[in-house]
């Protein structure tokens, strides 16, 4: 089975400063996604930013980029230049690829960080 | 395009009591799985549903059953109600593995 971690409950970052949120995962298996999803208080679960495993360099999107470690099963979120809308708990979750590139739709979240943007 | 549209929004029961929460997922999508997220906490898989057949199940008890119908919307049935089972409920649709989230049904179990 797998897990993921995430350390920091809470984080606050000024506007227009940039913060990094820490996710560790434990698997044994090879093939898999991570994402990073926000969650702001409108409840919808929002795609931040997607990462292969097979993938040696580190997805970026826009102000939002990962420092994937897969041997050290590390994979942090870098927001730069924070925005007051980027306030939201952000989950870190692992979806593993079974043959053929199923996943069943099944993702393992972590507990969630909560952060705040400070004007 | 519409998204992922879940109902009731908001809804409460008594403890042993039955509920339904209806999914219909995004255009074109014709897989559904359904989360559990406990207040604070990250969601929870429960089981998925393709071509109207339970694919996969998390650690659930039976009493969470579901169903999926030809136009591939979806129906999470919860029995026999505990105070625990209250929650935001999660629908997520995909097609060949991005998952798209609807906004949730949040019940309270009294």
């Amino acid at each position: 089975a797998q897990t993921v971690t995430q350390s920091q409950p809470e984080m606050s970052v000024q506007e227009a400063e940039t913060v990094t949120l820490s996710c560790t995962y434990d698997t044994s298996e090879n093939n898999y996604y991570l994402f990073w999803y926000k969650q702001p208080p409108s409840r919808q679960m929002i795609l931040v930013i997607r990462q292969e495993a097979y993938k040696q360099q580190n997805a970026t999107e826009n102000r939002f980029s990962v420092n994937f470690q897969k041997a050290a099963k590390s994979f942090s979120l870098k927001i730069s230049d924070s925005q007051l809308g980027d306030t939201a708990m952000y989950f870190c979750a692992f979806m593993k690829l079974h043959a053929g590139g199923t996943s069943y739709g099944k993702l393992t979240f972590g507990q969630g960080t909560i952060l705040t943007v400070h004007p | 395009d519409a998204g992922v549209t879940q109902s009731p929004t908001h809804l409460i029961k008594t403890r042993g009591q039955q509920v339904t929460l209806r999914c219909s997922p995004k255009s074109g999508h014709d897989t559904v799985s359904w989360y559990q997220q406990a207040l604070g906490q990250g969601p929870q898989f429960i089981f998925q549903y393709y071509e109207e057949e339970e694919r996969q199940r998390g650690n659930f008890p039976d009493r969470f059953s579901g169903h999926q119908f030809p136009n591939y919307s979806s129906e999470l049935n919860v029995n026999a109600l505990l105070l625990g089972d209250s929650a935001l409920y999660l629908c997520a649709s995909s097609f060949y593995g991005e998952l798209f989230f609807g906004e949730g049904s949040r019940l309270t179990v009294l």
